[in-house]
Order: C-alpha cells, then sequence, then structure tokens
C-alpha cells in the first residue's frame, strides 16, 4: 500500500533551533501539501507545491520558515529560529492532481518547541 | 478567498443516535471532498462529490453535495464507538486548490 512517509514522527526542540521536517510523497504524485494542525487554528495550508514548483506559500510566515522540493521524491519544511508557537502537529500530503483527486496524508510530524 | 465553514465544532452522541456535519463555502466548488481524522491520527479520504445534487451512500454514512455546490453534509445514521473521530470537508474552487473546514469532532458515548 503506498503511503505518504514523513520524519521524524516527533521532535522535541529548545526555541531558537532549527528544525527539518521531510516528506516522501507517493510515487507518481505531482502535487505536495505541507499544513499544520493546532487545536486552535484546524488545518492550516503552509505550502503546495505541484511539479515540484512551489505554487502557493501564503499561509506560511515568511520570515522563519521555509519549503523546498529538492527532487520528486523530498519535500522539506524547515524552521529557523523555532519558537514555542510553533508547536503542533504537521502534515505533508500527497495527490496527484491538485483539486481534483484525494489527498494522502502522511503520519505528520508532532512538534513541541520549548 | 475562497472560505469554507464547518459547523458543529463538536457534538456529542448517544451510540446508536444520529449524526450530521454541515459544510457551507463562501463560493461555488467544481468538487467537495469529506475526510475523517481519527484520535491521534491523521485525516483519511472517505469520499469526492462533483455534480450538483449529488448523494452518495457508503454503509451508514450518506453524502449529499447541494444544487448551487456551495454546500455538503455529512450524515451517519446509528452511530457507532468506530465513528469517533474528526470529520474535514474540503471544498476545491476555481483554484484548484483544496480549503479544508474547521471540522466536526465527534464523540460517541457507549
Amino acid at each position: 500500500d503506498a503511503r505518504v512517509t514523513q520524519t521524524p514522527r516527533h521532535k522535541v526542540t529548545e526555541m531558537g533551533q532549527e528544525v527539518t521536517m521531510r516528506c516522501q510523497p507517493i510515487l507518481g504524485h505531482n502535487t505536495v501539501f505541507w499544513y499544520r494542525q493546532t487545536m486552535m487554528q484546524g488545518l492550516e495550508l503552509l505550502a503546495y507545491f505541484r511539479n515540484r514548483a512551489p505554487l502557493d506559500d501564503s499561509g506560511m510566515p515568511k520570515d522563519r520558515f521555509s519549503a523546498e522540493m529538492p527532487d520528486a521524491t523530498l519535500a522539506t519544511l524547515k524552521i529557523q529560529p523555532s519558537e514555542p508557537r510553533d508547536s503542533a502537529v504537521y502534515f505533508c500530503a500527497s495527490g496527484i492532481q491538485a483539486g481534483d483527486s484525494p489527498l494522502h496524508f502522511g503520519n505528520g510530524t508532532r512538534l513541541t518547541v520549548t | 478567498g475562497q472560505q469554507v465553514m464547518q459547523i458543529p465544532q463538536y457534538q456529542h452522541v448517544q451510540e446508536g443516535e444520529d449524526f450530521t456535519t454541515y459544510c457551507n463555502s463562501s463560493t461555488t466548488l467544481s468538487n467537495i471532498q469529506w475526510y475523517k481524522q481519527r484520535p491521534g491520527g491523521h485525516p483519511v479520504f472517505l469520499i469526492q462529490l462533483v455534480k450538483s445534487g449529488e448523494v452518495k451512500k457508503q454503509k451508514r454514512l450518506t453524502f449529499q453535495f447541494g444544487e448551487a455546490k456551495k454546500n455538503s453534509s455529512l450524515h451517519i445514521t446509528a452511530t457507532q464507538t468506530t465513528d469517533v473521530g474528526t470529520y474535514f470537508c474540503a471544498g476545491s474552487g476555481s483554484a484548484r486548490q483544496l480549503t479544508f473546514g474547521s471540522g466536526t469532532q465527534l464523540t460517541v458515548l457507549p
């Protein structure tokens, strides 16, 4: 069963440290999304790639967050420097055609910034 | 931009009772998708509705897409404890970008 793989599953770090989250989308999927989930904000879209090109990162705080797809099998989300308010679960999802086909979510990275 | 509102935010039901969650979009949608997230898990795709007025069923779950393609509902008949979780709708508009509703967290009391 093909699935989206995210690493790490859990990350605890101190404020000010750099955090890198990785995602391996399902082979053949050309769209990749990063979502952040908190109790208060639900599922927030942070970034969206199609064919590795960033299409929308308007939901991402630009001063500290960055998202890239160095190749078709890897998407990364970096936070530098991290802050306690970044504590959340970060999900990566991939799909075949944006908006018209189901999204497949990874298990998420639970980030705690102390 | 496109906004998708979902109500209620929380719903507690007794096992065996029915449950409905509603989704409303500020703009006309090309399609709407529904996802279920179990506690501690990740959202899992349930179904996609595309046509105006479309109704689809999955066992005890009934999904509807409004005639104007701006609203949708998910109805669960005779809830079971396995139905516990958060149900999200996600609408796709002209920009072909999914916008998720805030979700309805369902608790089923045995």
